[in-house]
């Protein structure tokens, strides 16, 4: 069965204080996968889209990395504009898509 | 500006009432999407549809309906047979082309009992 599983649950950081936001993922032939952001009580807002194995993508303080088992999304440096509910989601060779639950990230001043 | 708009944000449903929230693209879009979202849990599938006049089931359907009329309108109905419809639903829509690219969302909808 198709699964996305993302940790941590809740990441607290301090401004500035760089670290990555994991996505681990089962699925039937990986058609893409998907970073989103969402902000409390707003829809999600898309971020990055990776295909393949090795490929890599980078917007501001973010970068999305993907491997065969899963993915990374880097922050670096970040600020507290950054806090929001990050989503990962990966779409299966049959077109199904799968959300993960999400990381919170909260970045302190 | 293009994009998906749903409405109303907050719904209160009472016993027994069906209930219907609205969503309305101005992107074109061919496909469009009704996700449930849950606290602790990803975002899952009520139902879709790839063209106007035809919608599938997604993973939880029971208890929800929806049409296709227009292109640009995709309403969903919570109906009373859905025991717990206490969520915050989301529509997405999708650009023509390939199947693999990324969903666009609305700003959602909350439901609440009363």
């Amino acid at each position: 069965e198709d699964q996305v599983t993302q940790s941590p649950e809740a990441l607290r950081l301090q401004e500035g204080e760089s670290s990555s936001l994991n996505c681990s993922y089962t699925v039937s032939g990986l058609r893409g996968l998907f970073w989103y952001r969402q902000d409390p009580g707003k829809g999600p807002e898309f971020l990055f889209t990776l295909y393949s194995a090795g490929e890599e993508k980078e917007k501001e303080r973010l970068k999305a990395t993907l491997t065969k088992k899963e993915s990374f999304l880097h922050i670096t440096a970040p600020k507290p504009e950054d806090s929001a509910t990050y989503l990962c989601a990966v779409q299966a060779r049959n077109n199904d898509m799968r959300f993960g639950a999400g990381t919170r990230l909260t970045v302190k001043p | 500006d293009g994009g998906i708009t749903q409405s109303p944000k907050y719904l209160f449903r009472k016993e027994g009432q069906n209930v219907t929230l609205s969503c309305e693209q101005n992107l074109n879009h061919d496909a469009m999407y009704w996700y449930r979202q849950d606290p602790g849990q990803g975002l899952r599938l009520i139902y879709y549809s790839q063209i106007v006049n035809d919608f599938q089931k997604g993973d939880i359907a029971e208890g929800y309906s929806v049409s296709r009329e227009k292109k640009e309108s995709f309403p969903l109905t919570v109906t009373s047979a859905q025991k717990n419809p206490t969520a915050f639903y989301l529509c997405a829509s999708r650009p023509p082309g390939p199947s693999n690219q990324p969903q666009h969302f609305g700003d959602g909808t909350r439901l609440s009992i009363l």
